[in-house]
Formats: structure tokens, C-alpha cells, sequence
């Protein structure tokens, strides 16, 4: 089974500056996935990102950009220059063996104007 | 537009009764699955179902059932066996049961007892 540690519950920033969120899991899986997930105020999850355990280079997609470490199993997630509409909650969840998705339980981002 | 529907967006139940939280999806994806989340805490498994007519328990079914009959719907029913229902519910689906799969979310259904 999947253990998922988001340490951080909840984080204040003023907008533009950026912003990284941290995530520890731990599985027995040799192979799995990770994944970040966005819950706004509405309530409805939005999936992020995704990395699969074989590949370890970090990449940035606009503002979003991931750090996955295999060796420390963290999967960091940084928004740049955060704007207000990034307030929300987020999920880091990984995926292993059983294919269920464990996740972890959330940081509240809140971005300040 | 594809996505998922859930209905209603708030419920409320009394003493010893059945309620059942609708789940509709339009994007044609094999597997979904029904999720509870509490204040400060991660979503939790129910129920999923990888195909039409199959359902497993998720990590915390008891009190619950779901029905399978159409791919397109997930049905979960809060029966008066669940002691503590209270929470916000949430459907999700994904095109097979695959753990590189992404999981798409409906709005949620947000419980109370009366």
C-alpha cells in the first residue's frame, strides 16, 4: 500500500512569487505513478501533472514546474510567479500496485493579491 | 461538452434513511469510482468499478453500495448502516482501469444529516 505525507497543510504566499509544494510517499512498488491534482474552491479536481517512477528528469510546463527524486521519494510541485486563481487545494497522489490512486491529504495554497 | 455529473450538489439526510448520490459520465471511460472526503483530510476510496456489472470495495465500503448497469452511470447509496455520513462525495472515472490513468472529477455532492 501507498503512503502518501504532505507536510505542509497550509501555505500563504503574496502573488508573483513562487511557490513549491512538498510531497513524501512511500510504496512497494517497483513501478508506479505520481500524480498532482488541483481542487479549487468549486470543489471539483483537476488533474495537474503526472510522472511515471522510470523517468526522473524534471520538467516545466509554463508556470508549473516538478522535481521527482526517486532516490527520496519526493515529488515536488512549484508554481512561478503564483497568481490568485492558483489558491487551492492540492493533492499529490501516487499510484501503484492495484492500480488505486492513494492521496495524500492536501495543501492549501492561498495566493494573496 | 464531456465530463462528469453529480447530483444533487447538496443533500441532506435523516435518521435511518437511504439516500443515493447520482454519478453520470459522457466521456466513455471504462472504469469509475466514488470517493469521500472529509475536512483536512485526503479522498478516500469507496467503491470502484473497472466495467459495467463489476464493483469492487474501496477502503472504507461499509455502509455503502453502488450499482454497475450502465457504463455511463455509478450510482452510490448511503444507506442508514453508515453511522457517520456527513462529508463531501466525490465521483470520478477514467478511460480503463490503469494506474497511469487520469482521473476526471465531477463537482461533488456534499452530504449532511439533519
Amino acid at each position: 500500500a501507498q503512503k502518501v505525507t504532505q507536510a505542509q497543510t497550509e501555505i500563504s504566499v503574496v502573488e508573483k512569487e513562487d511557490v513549491t509544494l512538498d510531497c513524501v510517499y512511500e510504496t512497494r512498488d517497483t513501478t508506479y505513478y505520481l500524480f498532482w491534482y488541483k481542487q479549487p474552491p468549486s470543489g471539483e479536481l483537476v488533474f495537474l501533472i503526472r510522472r511515471n517512477s522510470f523517468d526522473e528528469q524534471n520538467e516545466i510546463s509554463g508556470r508549473y514546474s516538478w522535481n521527482f527524486q526517486k532516490s527520496t521519494s519526493s515529488f515536488n510541485f512549484t508554481i512561478t510567479a503564483s497568481q490568485v486563481v492558483d489558491s487551492a487545494v492540492y493533492f499529490c497522489a501516487p499510484t501503484g500496485g492495484y492500480q488505486k490512486v492513494t492521496f495524500g491529504t492536501g495543501t492549501k495554497l492561498q495566493v494573496i493579491p | 461538452d464531456g465530463g462528469i455529473t453529480q447530483s444533487p450538489k447538496y443533500l441532506f439526510r435523516k435518521e435511518g434513511q437511504n439516500v443515493t448520490l447520482s454519478c453520470e459520465q459522457n466521456l466513455n471511460h471504462d472504469a469509475m469510482y466514488w470517493y469521500r472526503q472529509d475536512p483536512g483530510q485526503g479522498l478516500r476510496l469507496i467503491y470502484y468499478s473497472q466495467i459495467v456489472n463489476d464493483f469492487q470495495k474501496g477502503d472504507i465500503a461499509e455502509g455503502y453500495s453502488v450499482s454497475r448497469e450502465k457504463k455511463e452511470s455509478f450510482p452510490l447509496t448511503v444507506t442508514s448502516a453508515q453511522k457517520n455520513p456527513t462529508a463531501f462525495y466525490l465521483c470520478a472515472s477514467s478511460p480503463l482501469w490503469e494506474r497511469e490513468n487520469i482521473q476526471y472529477f465531477g463537482a461533488g455532492t456534499r452530504l449532511s444529516v439533519l
